[in-house]
């Protein structure tokens, strides 16, 4: 089954600071990748997905994301972090058959 | 367009008590899903339903959880008798299964003292 791994629990940058949250998974076809983020309190609001083709996918808030199949990988990326983006962001893998896995999530803080 | 919906929000129950959670999908939407979400074990997947079908439900942890979907509008998981480590946030997300991609309910947070 696949499995996702996101190495890193907690990241703080500061306002206007790039922002690279890390995300790798095991399977072994071409999976489908998502990207959620989960402010306080709230659902889970799906920010990119990839499923073929262009392997930088962009998403809403501003992020984008990248399939490197090579590293097994789906990084998630923002040029400039806002104070409103501090959330918790989960990595997702699917083989196609509404098998779903998440990533334990990693944590934004954001600095003034 | 209304999202997943889902109730109730929050819940505080004593242990023993019987608990019940609602969703309703999006319109449209095929396939639902109930998560559990904690601090020990992130979001486990606890059943998941197609065409109101159960699919999959090797994730409901025990005989005390259960789920029914009666219509493609509405769903509820129950858990008879709850305990202590039932506390969690239950999410409902739901699907069209062709397109892999599932959009969440705001959860409903249950406390079980």
């Amino acid at each position: 089954a696949q499995s996702v791994t996101q190495p890193d629990i907690h990241i703080t940058v500061s306002e206007g600071a790039s922002l690279e949250l890390r995300c790798n998974y095991s399977y072994g076809a071409t999976p489908y990748l998502f990207w959620y983020v989960q402010s306080p309190g709230q659902g889970l609001q799906l920010l990119l997905k990839y499923f073929s083709g262009d392997t930088l996918v962009q998403g809403i808030k501003g992020f984008e994301a990248e399939f490197k199949r090579s590293q097994s990988s789906f990084n998630l990326r923002k040029p400039s972090v806002h104070w409103s983006d501090a959330a918790e962001y989960f990595c997702a893998v699917g083989a196609g058959n509404n098998d779903m896995r998440f990533g334990a999530g990693t944590r934004l803080t954001v600095k003034p | 367009d209304a999202g997943v919906i889902q109730s109730p929000r929050h819940e505080v129950t004593e242990m023993g008590q019987e608990v019940t959670l609602r969703c309703k999908p999006i319109s449209g939407h095929n396939s639902l899903f109930w998560y559990r979400q904690t601090m020990m074990r992130g979001l486990e997947l606890l059943i998941y339903f197609n065409n109101n079908v159960p699919i999959d439900d090797s994730g409901m942890p025990e005989d005390r959880f259960s789920a029914k979907m009666p219509n493609a509008s509405f769903s509820t998981l129950k858990i008879q008798p709850s305990e202590p480590r039932d506390s969690a946030v239950y999410f409902c997300a739901s699907s069209w299964p062709e397109q892999e991609t599932q959009y969440f309910g705001p959860g409903t947070r249950l406390l079980v003292l």
